[in-house]
């Protein structure tokens, strides 16, 4: 089944403590992006990545960094953690052909405290 | 900048009845528009896109959108709602001088009333 499959889903932990939210698809798509999602604000960009080894900021990429080092996996990073990063945090993939949607994780909770 | 807008934070409409839930956007060329479905505790589902061609879209679960380039809008449209479409609707569009990035309305909720 193709899809775009994000661990863990629900996280709780402290200021300060460094995790990766992982992310893998298996559609064979260049294109992956990170986004959050705030009550009010919709669904923000945090990183995209147009390839391998190609990462780019998105509009909100402080506290958050990215890598991109295989086709199929395209992990999140914060190095240091903070309670305004408390987010549902989603990943997602998308051909690069121009005009194609994207292919959504199932999201992942991160609570900071 | 490329952007949408989705004028209204929730909708309220009986079962059996049309719904509508609007979208306007703001793009320079040709848009690229979609429309996505967030149920309880689940990712965004892909509903629909426009491109080109036919300004009335045919999506997933009886969807359509319909287009309207003199208006820039991009209503999604069902004609007899469900209790089962109550979700939070996004609009969105992708940006082809941003690296195809893909900028998402502030999502508009459906409530479906039995």
């Amino acid at each position: 089944e193709a899809q775009v499959t994000q661990n863990p889903r629900y996280l709780i932990t402290v200021t300060g403590k460094k995790l990766t939210v992982t992310c893998s698809q298996n559609m064979n798509h260049e294109y992956m992006s990170w986004y959050r999602q705030d009550p009010g604000l919709g669904l923000r960009q945090i990183y995209y990545s147009m390839n391998v080894e190609v990462t780019d900021k998105g509009d909100v990429p402080e506290g958050y960094k990215v890598s991109r080092k295989e086709k199929r996996n395209f992990p999140l990073i914060l190095e240091s953690p903070s309670p305004n990063q408390t987010s549902l945090y989603f990943c997602a993939s998308s051909p690069s052909v121009k005009g194609l949607g994207y292919t959504f994780g199932s999201g992942t909770r991160l609570t900071v405290v | 900048a490329q952007s949408v807008a989705q004028p209204e934070d929730q909708v309220n409409v009986a079962e059996g009845n049309p719904l509508t839930v609007k979208c306007t956007y703001s793009v320079s060329g040709n848009p690229y528009l979609f429309w996505y479905v967030q149920y309880p505790n689940r990712g965004l589902q892909f509903l629909l896109k426009y491109i080109t061609g036919d300004n009335l879209v045919k999506g997933s679960y009886g969807f359509e959108a319909e287009f309207n380039k003199s208006q820039t809008s991009f209503h999604l449209k069902k004609p007899s709602a469900l209790v089962s479409d109550s979700a939070l609707y996004f609009c969105a569009v992708r940006d082809m001088n941003r690296d195809d990035k893909i900028i998402f309305g502030k999502g508009t909720r459906l409530h479906i009333l039995p």
